[in-house]
Order: structure tokens, then C-alpha cells, then sequence
């Protein structure tokens, strides 16, 4: 039971474009997501969260959509950049699932020149 | 300021051993989890500890323990290797939640 997917395995973007990756959950007790980068045998590198009591939460070139009604979160990135190239992986918790986070299977950016 | 330190950072043991794996969470962050990466599971969440107490687990046999000690290391121990327990397995520590998850380098065990 995948409770949280990521349906496009990739996504090709010209740089200075935007990047938008996309997340759907279908557990409704999720309060909270993260996005996270991560490059081979590297641990992932968190890039901004937002909790389900705001709708868009902004740091620099990453913005981060929720859409509770859809149980959809998106990620945009702008401009996107080569070195933005790498795994994107959106995570979930819920508030009585201590520690916990639930990731969807990630979508590989690749940013060209 | 140190970020979360994992090691080894890699590892090979032989089907049947055990291997400890060890956690050093960065400074002042109590909450430590524990997360198995495989090409066909992705990051499946292990168990978290928060102040020597395992607050949750994830689903996964007994043969996966931790702990976590009282200066906020953890170590995650795997008994009886199987070959599929090669993964790459990664901590991540916190101050609470809404400061984010900060996620170790990770170790790569392989089980021959």
C-alpha cells in the first residue's frame, strides 16, 4: 500500500525553466510534507517542508504547493539550474507517527544546459 | 556545525552474521530515525528513538533492534543476515519537526 506516490519517475527541464514535480498521498491523517533531494549513496538533503494548515510555503527558487482537497503537493523550482539535477523524493508524516516519515518512490530532474 | 555522522560507510558481511551500525546525530537533536534505501522497496522507515525510548517502529522483522544512548547516539543492530538486507541504511536526527529531517551520509552494507 503505497500511501504516498510520485508518478513520474523523470522529468527533463531546460535550465532557467521551471521544474515542477508533483506528489499525491491518500492518507489523511498526513499533517506535514518535506521534499527532499538526494544524490547516489548520499543521504537525502531536506529542501522545504509545508504543514497542512497553509497551502504554499517559499524558500528562495523552491516553492511548495498543498492542495488538500486533491491529497496533492508540488514542488517548483525557478529557475531551474544544471546542479539542481538529481533524485527528488516528497515525504509525509502524520503527528502521531513520531519520527516517521513516509517517502514515494522519487523522480529523477535532469536540468540541461 | 557537524551534521549527522554514520559509520561505517560501508560494510560487507556474510549471510548468517550480525553488524551493529552507528549513529551520531547532530549536536542537540534528540530524535534519531532510522531508514533502509533498496532499488525495489526505496526508503522504508526502520524505528525512531527520542531521549533512549523507541517511540516508533516501522515493519520490519525482529532481527532489526536499535537503541540510543544517553548523549543522543543510536546504533541499529541486524541479526542473522540475509542477502536481502543489502541496502543503504540512513539516520536522520531533529530538533522537532518543523525544523526538518537532517539525514546522514548513510552506510552501504552488502550481505555475500
Amino acid at each position: 500500500d503505497q500511501q504516498v506516490k510520485q508518478n513520474s519517475p523523470s522529468l527533463s527541464v531546460q535550465e532557467g525553466r521551471i521544474s515542477i514535480l508533483n506528489c499525491d498521498y491518500t492518507n489523511s491523517m498526513f499533517d506535514y510534507f518535506l521534499w527532499y533531494k538526494k544524490y547516489p549513496a548520499e543521504g537525502p538533503t531536506f529542501l522545504i517542508s509545508i504543514s497542512s494548515i497553509k497551502d504554499k510555503n517559499e524558500d528562495g527558487r523552491f516553492t511548495v504547493f498543498l492542495n488538500k482537497s486533491a491529497k496533492h503537493l508540488s514542488l517548483h523550482i525557478v529557475p531551474s539550474q544544471p546542479g539542481d539535477s538529481a533524485v527528488y523524493f516528497c515525504a509525509a508524516m502524520s503527528g502521531t507517527s513520531y519520527g516517521k516519515l513516509t517517502f514515494g518512490q522519487g523522480t529523477i530532474l535532469t536540468v540541461h544546459p | 556545525k557537524a551534521g549527522v555522522t554514520q559509520t561505517p560507510r560501508y560494510l560487507i558481511k556474510t549471510r548468517g552474521q550480525q553488524v551493529t551500525l552507528s549513529c551520531s546525530p547532530i549536536s542537540g537533536h534528540r530524535s534519531v530515525s532510522w531508514y533502509q534505501q533498496t532499488p525495489g522497496q526505496g526508503l522504508q522507515f526502520l524505528f525512531e528513538y527520542f531521549s533512549e525510548t523507541q517511540r516508533n517502529k516501522g515493519n520490519f522483522p525482529g532481527r532489526f533492534s536499535g537503541r540510543q544512548f544517553s548523549n543522543s547516539r543510536s546504533e541499529m543492530n541486524v541479526s542473522t543476515l540475509e542477502l536481502g538486507d543489502s541496502a543503504l541504511y540512513l539516520c536522520a536526527s531533529t530538533t522537532g519537526r518543523d525544523y526538518g529531517y537532517t539525514f546522514g551520509s548513510g552506510t552501504r552494507l552488502t550481505v555475500v
